[in-house]
């Protein structure tokens, strides 16, 4: 099956400081990427979409600013938490459609953030 | 007002025995995907199936089995002679066809099954 996969895994970091992630399909082409946040014992709430050569869509609430999504290639979309404080700790999870065969979005391992 | 609701907070059942857990759903579009998801303790999402709404048929696979009911918006997981390994959180969720990004999850239900 398709698989994606997040860099890093694991993310400790002071406050004040920025953190970038990536997600990359690795055995698919994916023009669109998707990126959650899921705090402990909750669902998965959607973030913002990334598209491929184009500015990201965002969900309402979240702030573009802070999280600013840069989708470089048809494999690569990176999440860069700008000024990190203790309130985005949290787990982040990205996904990317699959056009074929069919239609499903695969999710990567999620990267867990931890803000000091 | 696109919504899923996973009643069922927590779990706990002794290995062996069947569980069944709930996903009820609302939705404005005719046409649109169901999907279950387990969520191990590691966190990874591991995609368990997709149910386009126009096959209402029921689906096994294993152990699992899927009923889903267009009457009464449900589409619930059935794991039959559970097993420790099933122990995870699992998320149902909904997308349309025609807005294929914006998945609407449940809150998820923890399974714990006991040896």
């Amino acid at each position: 099956g398709a698989v994606v996969s997040q860099h890093p895994s694991r993310v400790i970091c002071k406050s004040g400081t920025s953190v970038k992630i990536e997600c990359r399909s690795l055995d698919f082409q994916a023009t669109t990427m998707f990126w959650y946040r899921q705090f402990p014992k909750k669902s998965l709430m959607l973030m913002a979409t990334s598209n491929e050569g184009s500015k990201a869509t965002y969900e309402q609430g979240v702030e573009k600013d802070k999280f600013l999504i840069n989708h470089a290639s048809l494999t690569l979309s990176t999440l860069t938490v700008t000024s990190a404080h203790p309130e985005d700790s949290s787990f982040y999870i990205c996904s990317a459609l699959a056009r074929t065969p069919l239609e499903t979005q695969y999710f990567g391992p999620g990267t867990r953030l931890l803000v000091l | 007002a696109q919504k899923v609701t996973q009643a069922q907070t927590e779990i706990s059942v002794v290995e062996k025995e069947d569980v069944t857990l709930d996903c009820v759903y609302e939705t404005r579009d005719t046409t649109y995907y169901l999907f279950w998801y387990k969520q191990p303790p590691s966190g990874e999402l591991v995609f368990l199936i997709r149910r386009n709404s126009f096959d209402e048929q029921n689906e096994i696979s294993g152990r699992y089995s899927w009923n889903f009911q267009k009457s009464t918006s449900s589409f619930n997981f059935t794991i039959t002679a559970s097993q420790v390994v099933d122990s995870a959180v699992y998320f149902c969720a909904l997308t349309g066809v025609y807005n294929f990004n914006k998945f609407y999850f449940g809150s998820g239900t923890k399974l714990n099954v006991k040896p």
